[in-house]
């Protein structure tokens, strides 16, 4: 069964330093997502990405936060100057269409020290 | 705005037992309904959706959903729960319409612990 794979499952880095999260989506999918989650608390949407663009983010997507889909493949987060609240479990997701279910990534857990 | 509340943070249940997830959520319109379900040190996986139709969705692994309008509800139910259910259950919601960018709002979550 297709799913949405994550790479690295662990990350840890130091606070200002640059990291790059990846994602590969199902293939046939069109919309692609970001969500974190900090520990304890609940899924928070990053950005929904289409065609290309940025469709929606929400106030945690700063300028801190990019996304890009390099190759037609993968689908990739990158957090310019880490801090230490930007420790969390990011999940990739993808969908089909449209007004669909995403389907979600096991996830990065991004550690900053 | 829209908001998911899922009241009870931890429930225990014996195995045998069912089960019930309370699921409240604030929205304009009948926004698209999810429940996923996460077991530790997994991803979200999705169990059931509604859209439109019939208010009584199945999903997998034996579980159902009721959507009712009048109570704004969506509540997880699942008539005897099995030790590998105990996980973490995520009630969701998403926009319709020309809002809609595929974004979900996630509930705080509800702790499954299933008692021998």
């Amino acid at each position: 069964e297709p799913e949405v794979t994550q790479t690295p499952s662990h990350q840890v880095t130091q606070m200002g330093q640059e990291v790059i999260l990846r994602c590969v989506p199902i293939s046939n999918h069109l919309y692609f997502y970001w969500y974190r989650q900090i520990l304890g608390q609940k899924v928070e949407f990053l950005v929904s990405f289409y065609n290309n663009e940025i469709s929606e983010k929400s106030e945690i997507f700063d300028d801190q936060f990019s996304v890009e889909r390099p190759d037609g493949s993968n689908f990739t987060l990158k957090i310019r100057s880490t801090k230490l609240e930007d420790s969390a479990m990011y999940f990739c997701a993808s969908g089909p269409e449209f007004n669909t279910e995403a389907f979600f990534g096991q996830g990065t857990r991004l550690t900053v020290v | 705005a829209q908001s998911v509340t899922q009241p009870d943070i931890h429930i225990t249940v014996s195995e045998g037992a069912s089960l019930e997830l309370r699921c409240n959520y604030s929205y304009g319109a009948t926004p698209y309904l999810f429940w996923y379900v996460q077991s530790p040190g997994q991803g979200l996986q999705l169990l059931l959706k509604y859209f439109s139709g019939d208010t009584l969705v199945q999903g997998i692994k034996g579980f159902e959903a009721e959507f009712k309008r009048s109570q704004s509800s969506f509540n997880l139910r699942k008539p005897s729960v099995h030790w590998s259910d105990a996980a973490e259950y995520f009630c969701a919601v998403g926009a319709r319409g020309s809002s809609n960018t595929g974004k979900l709002i996630f509930g705080q979550g509800t702790t499954l612990q299933v008692k021998p």
